[in-house]
Order: C-alpha cells, then structure tokens, then sequence
C-alpha cells in the first residue's frame, strides 16, 4: 500500500523558536495532504489541507499565521509551527490521499511528530 | 460542516465477547465511512470501511453496518482478543474529501 513517512518522529524545543515538520508520500504523488493535531486522549483533529501549488486550506480555529503550511512538490508538505509555545504541545500528523487507487477517498497517515515545547 | 459523534467513549469487553461502537454522523453527502485502530503514539490504522452505496461489510472478526436514511454506522468486532486492545476511531469523508473523526473509544479486552 502506500507509505507516507514524516520526520522528525519527535521533537523537543524550547518556546519561542519554531520547528518544521515535513510530511512525505514515498510511492506516489499527493496532490493534497491534510494535517491533523491530536492532544493526550483526545481525537484528531483537522487543522489544514495541503494543496500541492496552492495556498492551504484551514479549518476554522487554526491560526494560518502560526502554522505554516508549504506544498511544493506532489511528494512533500511541510508544516512549520512558528514561535512555539508549551499549549502546542501534541501529536502532530499528516496523511496524503493516493489518486492512483481505485479507493480515492483512503487517506494513507504518517507515522507522526510528537512535538514537546519547553 | 461534518461533524461525528462516537459512543461509547470506553468499552470493556471480556475476552472472546463481542464489541460494538456506534457512529453517527450529519452530512448526509458523506460517502466513505472508514474505521481506525490506533495504539498509543502510532498512527491510526484502517481496519475496515465502507461507502455509501453499501449495507454492510465484514472481513474476518469485523464487521461494519451503515444506515444512510438514519445517518449512522457501527463497528461490529466478534471473538474479541486481548490484541484487540486499543483506541477505535469512526470517521466520514464528505465530498470535499475532508475525513472527520469521532470522538474515539478506548476498548479494553480482558483476558
């Protein structure tokens, strides 16, 4: 099936200084991605969807400017969490739809970063 | 927008009983209606799901019913297991492609 890694696998930063989260389709092309945020026991939430040569799409509640989401190429989403703080501590993971398969809808997840702000 | 409701939030089941999660959702233009096993810092797993153009599905232990007309869908998983063990997710896919998760249960298989 296909397989979508994501790096780095975890993180820790001190507040204030942002981290990059890259998300990558390894045996297919994405043109859309999607970013989810998931808090200790709780489930995952939507925060943006990654459009490959576009600006991304965010859900109500996510700051665009906080999280920075870039979609240069069909294989690659990266989401930056700028001047990072101790409530954006979570699970953060990304999935990519695979338009190749006949299941078009199934979202392929990454294996997620757990970020920890100091 | 979608939004998904999951009940129940636990579930202990003993080992070799039945489980059963119950989903409903409110776009009734949802069409895809997948399900998800994740164990604690992975990521989510499918384990089975279903389109809208379907009743039912079951692959071995699990099975998935769906009611368009009352816009709800449960998990079915028989002889439970002790690897069963794990936090289930219900999602639906509307037709912008937007999966939205339920709240998730926490199933407890005892040995």
């Amino acid at each position: 099936g296909a397989v979508v890694s994501q790096h780095p696998s975890r993180v820790i930063c001190k507040s204030g200084t942002s981290v990059k989260i890259e998300c990558r389709s390894l045996d297919f092309q994405a043109t859309t991605m999607f970013w989810y945020r998931q808090f200790p026991k709780q489930s995952l939430m939507l925060m943006a969807t990654s459009n490959e040569g576009s600006k991304a799409t965010y859900e109500q509640g996510v700051e665009k400017d906080k999280f920075l989401i870039n979609h240069a190429s069909l294989t690659l989403s990266t989401l930056t969490v700028t001047s990072a703080h101790p409530e954006d501590s979570s699970f953060y993971i990304c999935s990519a739809r695979d338009p190749g398969t006949s299941i078009g809808n199934e979202q392929f997840f990454g294996p997620g970063t757990r970020l920890t702000v100091l | 927008g979608e939004n998904v409701e999951q009940h129940p939030s636990t579930l202990s089941v003993q080992e070799g009983d039945s489980a059963v999660i119950k989903c409903t959702y409110s776009d009734s233009a949802s069409n895809y209606f997948p399900w998800y096993k994740q164990e604690l810092g992975k990521r989510p797993q499918l384990i089975i799901d279903i389109r809208s153009n379907v009743g039912e599905k079951k692959d071995q232990r699990i099975a998935v019913t769906l009611n368009k007309t009352a816009k709800h869908f449960s998990l079915h998983i028989t002889e439970t297991q002790p690897e069963d063990s794990a936090v289930y997710f219900c999602a639906a896919v509307n037709q912008g492609g937007k999966l939205i998760f339920g709240q998730g249960t926490e199933l407890s298989v005892k040995p």
